[in-house]
């Protein structure tokens, strides 16, 4: 089975570092995209961004350039997402999403990881 | 950035009525557009890419037209299990794929 698994919910301070994990299994990971979407409380769909963990190249929305960081290891199947310092308004489900080529839709998801940020 | 626009906002529909959800895009996106379907709690779900390709395991009364940039999701005949809250995606203008507002169906 083809699966994307998030890591758990994350409560964090203003200011703290934070680093996600989505861990693919089920099918050859270096060889699709990983994506990342944000949904904000009671809000929409946001496409932060894209990676290719077969070689990281990743792409950023010009919204998140600067904001977060993707990565991926591909020895271990996982794409990270992460901050290095959290604001409020970050707080938001965080999903990672496999697109098999860059512009193919999202069709795999994983189950989201809740980032509340709060002092 | 190219803007997704859906409509409507938000719809009622009965079991057994059809109904047609439109998303245009602020240019041209070719085929490159995407439905997805949300639960309350869920993840999304890929329903059709390519404006008109349908996802494997995706029931045949969901279908997507269009090109360009108008577009549609069409449900053919409504499902108890069909009330959601629908967004489209483009995915042509790389790095900048953009959502549209979403489309909330609730019973009537």
């Amino acid at each position: 089975e083809v699966q994307l698994v998030q890591s758990g919910a994350e409560v964090k301070k203003p200011g703290e570092s934070l680093k996600i994990s989505c861990k693919g299994s089920g099918y050859r990971f270096t060889n699709s995209w990983i994506g990342w979407v944000r949904q904000m409380p009671g809000k929409g769909l946001e496409w932060m961004g894209i990676i290719y963990p077969g070689d990281s190249d990743t792409r950023y929305s010009p919204s998140f350039q600067g904001q977060v960081t993707m990565s991926a290891d591909k020895s271990i199947s996982t794409a990270y997402l992460q901050w290095s310092s959290l604001k409020a308004s970050d707080t938001a489900m965080y999903y990672c999403a496999r697109s098999p080529a860059i512009r193919d839709g999202m069709d795999v998801w994983g189950q989201g990881t809740t980032v509340t940020v709060s002092s | 950035d190219i803007q997704m626009t859906q409509s409507p906002s938000s719809l009622s529909a009965s079991v057994g009525d059809r109904v047609t959800i439109t998303c245009r895009a602020s240019q041209s996106i070719n085929r490159y557009l995407n439905w997805y379907q949300q639960k309350p709690g869920k993840a999304p779900k890929l329903l059709i890419s390519a404006a008109s390709s349908l996802q494997s395991g995706v029931p045949s009364r969901f279908s997507g037209s269009g090109s360009g940039t108008d577009f549609s999701l069409t449900i053919s005949s409504l499902q108890p299990e069909d009330f959601a809250t629908y967004y489209c995606q483009q995915s042509s203008s790389t790095p900048r794929y953009t959502f549209g507002q979403g489309t909330k169906l609730e019973i009537k």
